[in-house]
């Protein structure tokens, strides 16, 4: 099945840095998301990105689906940004009808 | 507000005693997806529906029931609960099943610990 890896695993930044975290997939896919899993434990959907480039606030992803990645950046990083991030994908054709998840990246911001 | 409802969110029960998650959307989708949380073991699939009375089995249904009688709820079965079962545990949707390029939707999840 289709491999998902997230880097970097552990994450820690001063309030107010940016940060980049990368998830490489090991075929070609037509659903790709990125979410945040809070302190109490909810999956926050950040994106739906199986291509191109989006922004919403802070947050910006791109994929580059022909290299097989994809990048989530975080700017000006708020302690409420804390938690574990997650990038799933599905490979249409598969005959699986899950999305499939990489192993996270838990990032903690300091005050 | 377009939302996948999950309930209880917190359920503290004991060994063999029946219960029910239930799941909830009112976005009309045809998609509805159960997913267990494990430290260690990532979120695995229990069971899946394409539409009404479609179900199938996910990567880890041993133990669980569904069943798909409306289109907006997707329940998790527990007929007789077991210690390795406590999980949290995430209900999810989407318009189409996956293949269709739609995104989806989880809700807040249900943490169930069984003793």
């Amino acid at each position: 099945g289709i491999q998902v890896e997230q880097s970097p695993p552990d994450l820690i930044l001063q309030e107010g840095a940016n940060s980049t975290l990368r998830c490489n997939f090991s075929d070609s896919v037509n659903n790709l998301q990125w979410f945040h899993q809070n302190p109490w434990g909810q999956l926050i959907n950040l994106f739906y990105i199986p291509s191109g480039t989006k922004q919403n606030g802070r947050l910006s992803a791109t994929t580059v689906a022909t290299e097989r990645y994809s990048l989530l950046y975080i700017s000006s990083s708020q302690t409420t940004d804390s938690g574990v991030y997650f990038c799933a994908v599905h490979r249409r054709n598969t005959g699986f009808q899950k999305l499939v998840f990489g192993t996270g990246t838990r990032l903690l911001v300091s005050p | 507000e377009a939302q996948v409802t999950q309930n209880p969110r917190y359920l503290i029960t004991v060994t063999g005693k029946k219960l029910t998650v239930t799941c909830s959307q009112n976005m009309n989708h045809e998609y509805m997806s159960w997913y267990r949380q494990d430290p260690g073991l990532g979120l695995r699939q229990i069971y899946y529906s394409m539409n009404v009375e479609v179900t199938d089995k996910g990567d880890v249904p041993e133990g669980y029931k569904v069943s798909r009688k409306e289109k907006r709820n997707f329940p998790l079965i527990l007929e007789s609960p077991s210690p390795n079962q406590t999980s949290l545990y995430f209900c999810a949707s989407s318009l189409r099943g996956l293949g269709a390029n739609q995104p989806q939707h989880f809700g807040d999840g249900t943490r169930l610990s069984i003793l």
